[in-house]
């Protein structure tokens, strides 16, 4: 199956800031999604996004499906935006998405 | 609208009971994913159901683990006689019957601890 990796693992933030998190994957995608975990454990959507581009408020994200990686953007960071950050695809032959290990995010206020 | 439900929310099991967990998944879904959070970690796939029929358990584990999906009521993963490592996070998330697309929702998990 797909393996799917994500950077960096930990990332804290002062109120404000902006950030970059990643996630490689081995293989073509068919499906591919960001998740915010947030500290009581509940999994929100972000983005379905195989390919392309997507904002929604402060945050957004890009997939270069040729080049096997997609990109969650955070921009004027709120300690409300706490928590892991998981990127999940398929591909590679299979429809069962992986997870990766997740970005964990601290913002201070 | 309601979204993907689970139930218990946190469940306390003895060491060689069972545990049955259950998750009902949004309206007009048919297809139901179910997952184990360790601690720490990320989400692992255990089984992946469509009404009455188990498309996928390469995840499960073989002996003790096991989900239905009838054609009525909630997708039910039930572990037989757990053990302390079965304590996890267990979520359930539903996609919907569109093609190739499978976005997945989530409910807000199961955390089964094992005494």
């Amino acid at each position: 199956g797909i393996q799917v990796e994500q950077s960096p693992p930990d990332l804290i933030l002062q109120e404000g800031a902006n950030s970059t998190l990643r996630c490689n994957f081995s293989d073509s995608v068919n499906n591919l999604q960001w998740f915010h975990q947030n500290p009581w454990g509940q999994l929100i959507n972000l983005f379905y996004i195989p390919s392309g581009t997507k904002q929604n408020g402060r945050l957004s994200a890009t997939t270069v499906a040729t080049e096997r990686y997609s990109l969650l953007y955070i921009s004027s960071s709120q300690t409300t935006d706490s928590g892991v950050y998981f990127c999940a695809a398929d591909g590679g032959g299979s429809y069962i998405p992986t997870f990766g290990r997740g970005t964990s995010l601290i913002v201070h206020p | 609208n309601a979204g993907v439900m689970q139930n218990p929310r946190h469940l306390v099991r003895r060491r060689g009971q069972e545990a049955r967990l259950r998750c009902s998944p949004m309206k007009g879904h048919s297809h139901v994913y179910w997952y184990r959070q360790l601690p720490e970690e990320g989400l692992k796939f255990m089984v992946y159901l469509q009404k009455e029929n188990i498309i996928d358990e390469s995840g499960m584990p073989k002996e003790r683990f096991s989900a239905e999906f009838p054609k009525e009521g909630p997708s039910i993963l039930r572990i037989q006689q757990v053990v302390r490592g079965d304590s996890a996070a267990y979520f359930c998330a539903s996609s919907p019957p569109d093609g190739q697309v499978y976005e997945q929702y989530f409910g807000p998990g199961t955390r089964l601890t094992v005494t």
